[in-house]
């Protein structure tokens, strides 16, 4: 059974950095494609980015492209989202997931978010 | 802006069903697998189908997929109290290189 444990968000300036950590048990992490997925309060989820198991390709939402670097490290089965040049907009709870065993992306484990908070 | 337009709300009453409908276009959902997700009020969301119309295991049947052309629907038979929530279609947008989600969908039960 796949677990995963997010950590590092926060209360943060405008302008501001922060880097999320994901920590994954029960399978073998390389061997998958991670997400981050965030929600700002009332409103609905939003894809940020994702991260092949190899780390061979990443994708990125927009309006975060050049802000934000997803990566991963094998080794210590974790993910990890640095986020750069914070906005007011980037408040959100940001979770991680894992693509399930689906022909197309799906997210078959979450983890339990961890909110970040962007403000003066 | 989500590009998968979904009803923002429905309702029936126990017992009942619902379905939700799941907008796109040729570039998201008319060429790729949508997956269905529910949510919970401080909650992470949760897989209820993938493919299009699979069951993770432990998906009660009452929860079924389909799509056609450019419009996925789920639908759930039985309505139970417990299937109050907010439901979000998802899929990959290949014009985007994005995945995008749903609108979202809150399922009230009367």
């Amino acid at each position: 059974e796949g677990q995963l444990v997010e950590s590092g968000g926060g209360l943060v300036q405008p302008g501001g950095s922060l880097r999320l950590s994901c920590a994954a048990s029960g399978f073998t992490f390389s061997g998958y494609w991670m997400y981050w997925v965030r929600q700002a309060p009332g409103k609905g989820l939003e894809w940020v980015a994702c991260i092949k198991g190899d780390g061979s390709a990443k994708y990125y939402l927009d309006s975060v492209k050049g802000r934000f670097t997803v990566s991963g490290d094998n080794a210590k089965s974790s993910l990890y989202l640095q986020m750069n040049s914070l906005r007011v907009e980037d408040t959100a709870v940001y979770y991680c997931a894992r693509d399930g065993v689906g022909a197309g992306p799906d997210f078959d484990y979450w983890g339990q978010g961890t909110l970040v908070t962007v403000s003066s | 802006q989500s590009v998968l337009t979904q009803p923002p709300s429905v309702s029936a009453a126990p017992g009942q069903k619902v379905t939700i409908s799941c907008s796109g276009s040729s570039s998201n959902v008319g060429n790729n697998y949508v997956s269905w997700y529910q949510q919970h009020p401080g909650t992470a969301a949760k897989l209820l189908i993938y493919d299009n119309n699979r069951r993770p295991s432990g998906i009660p049947d009452r929860f079924s997929g389909s799509k056609s052309g450019t419009s996925a629907t789920l639908d759930i038979t039985g309505l139970q109290t417990g299937d109050e929530a907010d439901y979000y279609c998802g899929t990959w947008d290949s014009s985007l290189s994005a995945f995008v989600f749903g609108t979202g969908t809150k399922v009230t039960v009367l």
